[in-house]
C-alpha cells in the first residue's frame, strides 16, 4: 500500500528553469514532511522538511508548498542548476522526534545546460 | 555521512546463503533503521530500533532478521539469500531529542543475489 505517492519519477529540465515535484499522501495522522536528496553513490541526505502548521518553507533556492486540505506537498527548485542533478524521495511521518518515515518513489532530476 | 558507516560496500552472493550487513554509528543516536532502495520503489524500511532493547518490524520484513549489538551498532541478516533481494540497502539513525525527524543515512550495501 503507497501511503505516498510521488511523481513524476523522471524530470528533465533546462539550466535556470524551475523543477516541481509533486507528492500526496493518505494518512491524515502524518505531521512531518520531508524531501531527501540522494546524489549516485550516496545515501540520502535531509534537504528541507515542513509541518503542516504552515502552507510553505523556503530555503535558499528551494521551496515546499504543503496544501493539507488537498493532502499534497510538492517541492520547488528555482533557478536549476546542473549541480542539482540527483534523486529526490519525498517522505511523511507521523508523531514526533525520529519516528519512521515512509518514502515515495523518488523522481530522478537531470537539468541540462 | 561519514558517521554511519556500512560494511560491506558491495556483496555478491548466491542463492541460499547467510548474509549480514553491518552498520555503525559515531553520531550517539538511539534509533537505527534498515530500508531497501529498488528503481521504482523509493525506500521502504525492513526493521528499525529505538533504544538497544527494542526491535520493530517495517513493511517488508519478511525474510530479513536484525540484531542491535549495541546503541552504535545494528546489523541486518537475510538468513538465507534470494535473488529478489538484490537491492541498495541503507542503514539510517536519529536522535529523538535531535531537530525534528531527520534521519541521517550511511553510504549503502549494494547486495547482489546470484
Amino acid at each position: 500500500q503507497q501511503q505516498v505517492k510521488q511523481s513524476p519519477q523522471s524530470l528533465i529540465v533546462q539550466k535556470g528553469g524551475i523543477s516541481i515535484i509533486n507528492c500526496a499522501y493518505e494518512n491524515t495522522a502524518f505531521d512531518y514532511f520531508p524531501w531527501y536528496q540522494q546524489f549516485p553513490g550516496k545515501g540520502p541526505a535531509l534537504l528541507i522538511a515542513i509541518r503542516p502548521d504552515v502552507s510553505e518553507k523556503k530555503e535558499g533556492r528551494f521551496t515546499i508548498s504543503f496544501n493539507k486540505s488537498a493532502k499534497q506537498f510538492s517541492l520547488h527548485i528555482m533557478d536549476s542548476q546542473p549541480g542539482d542533478s540527483a534523486t529526490y524521495f519525498c517522505a511523511a511521518s507521523e508523531g514526533g522526534g525520529g519516528n519512521k518515515l515512509t518514502f515515495g518513489t523518488g523522481t530522478q532530476l537531470k537539468v541540462e545546460l | 555521512d561519514a558517521d554511519v558507516t556500512q560494511t560491506p560496500r558491495n556483496r555478491i552472493t548466491k542463492t541460499g546463503k547467510r548474509i549480514m550487513l553491518e552498520c555503525s554509528q559515531t553520531k550517539g543516536h538511539d534509533r537505527m533503521y534498515w530500508y531497501r532502495q529498488d528503481p521504482g520503489l523509493g525506500l521502504r524500511l525492513i526493521y528499525y530500533s529505538f533504544d538497544v532493547k527494542d526491535i520493530n518490524k517495517g513493511e517488508i520484513s519478511d525474510g530479513y532478521s536484525v540484531s542491535r549489538q549495541a546503541q552504535a551498532k545494528f546489523s541486518l541478516s537475510l538468513e538465507s539469500a534470494i535473488p529478489n533481494q538484490t537491492a541498495l540497502y541503507f542503514c539510517a539513525t536519529s536522535d529523538h531529542r535531535g531537530r525534528g525527524n531527520e534521519q541521517f543515512f550511511g553510504p549503502g550495501t549494494r547486495l547482489t543475489v546470484l
